[in-house]
C-alpha cells in the first residue's frame, strides 16, 4: 500500500466558492495525478505532477489549478466552483520506472449546489 | 489521440454465469493495457495487465488477451460470483502519449445470487 490519503472524503459547497482538495502520500513517489470520475466518462485526467513545483494539464483542466510545494502533498483547487464540477475526484500516484504501478486514493465526493 | 471504448452497462448476470466485457482501443504507439476494478465506495485497483501483443493477463479468475490485430482487450471470467459486482475499467498507458493512463467509461457489473 502506497499510503495515499485524500481529504475531505465528502464535501458540499455552494456555487462560486473556492474549494481545495488534498492528496497526501507517505512514500515519496514523484508522479501524482488528479482524475475526476463521471458516469459515462470513466476517469478523466485533470492535472498531474512529475515533481515538486512541476505540474502539467490533463484533458479537463479548465476551472482547476494545482500546487505541489512538497513531495507528499498535491492540492487541487477549484477557484470558483460550478455545478458542472460536481463529481468524484481521485488522486493517484505512480512509482517512478513503473508504468503500471498506479495506486488510487479512496476518492472525494464533491457536490456543488 | 489515444482512446478506449468499452461496452455499455450495466451488465447483469446470475452467479456462475460466463462474463465478457468488451474493450477496444486506439493508440498512436504500442500501449500497455490494463483492467481496473472499483468496488462500491472504494478507489480503483489494478486487476490485470498485458504489456505486448498476444500477452494474456490474469488474476482472480479473470483473463484478458492483448489482441493487436483487432485492437482489443476483452475481459472474461468463466464463473462470476456476487462478490465480483463492481465497476470495471479498461485502460491503456502509452509511452508516446505523455506517460498517462487513459480510461474507458467503465462497465457496471451486477451479479445476482
Amino acid at each position: 500500500d502506497a499510503g495515499i490519503t485524500q481529504s475531505p472524503r465528502h464535501k458540499v459547497t455552494e456555487t462560486g466558492t473556492p474549494v481545495t482538495l488534498r492528496c497526501h502520500q507517505t512514500e515519496n513517489h514523484r508522479y501524482m495525478y488528479w482524475y475526476r470520475q463521471d458516469p459515462g466518462h470513466g476517469l478523466r485526467l485533470i492535472h498531474y505532477s512529475y515533481g515538486v513545483k512541476d505540474t502539467d494539464k490533463g484533458e479537463v483542466s479548465d476551472g482547476y489549478s494545482v500546487s505541489r510545494s512538497k513531495t507528499e502533498d498535491f492540492l487541487l483547487t477549484l477557484e470558483s466552483a460550478t455545478s458542472s464540477q460536481t463529481s468524484v475526484y481521485f488522486c493517484a500516484i505512480r512509482r517512478q520506472g513503473s508504468y503500471y504501478g498506479y495506486t488510487f486514493g479512496s476518492g472525494t465526493r464533491l457536490t456543488v449546489v | 489521440g489515444d482512446s478506449v471504448t468499452q461496452m455499455e452497462g450495466p451488465v447483469t448476470l446470475s452467479e456462475e454465469a460466463f462474463l465478457t466485457i468488451n474493450c477496444t482501443y486506439t493508440a498512436t504507439g504500442y500501449p500497455s493495457l490494463f483492467w481496473y476494478v472499483q468496488y462500491p465506495g472504494e478507489g480503483l485497483q489494478l486487476l490485470l495487465k498485458a504489456t505486448k501483443a498476444d500477452d494474456k493477463g490474469s488474476n482472480k479468475g479473470f483473463e484478458a488477451t492483448y489482441r493487436k490485430e483487432t485492437t482489443s482487450f476483452h475481459l472474461e471470467k468463466g464463473s462470476v460470483q456476487v462478490s465480483d459486482s463492481a465497476v470495471y475499467f479498461c485502460a491503456l498507458f502509452d509511452m508516446e502519449y505523455g506517460n498517462k493512463l487513459v480510461f474507458g467509461a467503465g462497465t457496471i457489473l451486477r451479479v445476482k445470487s
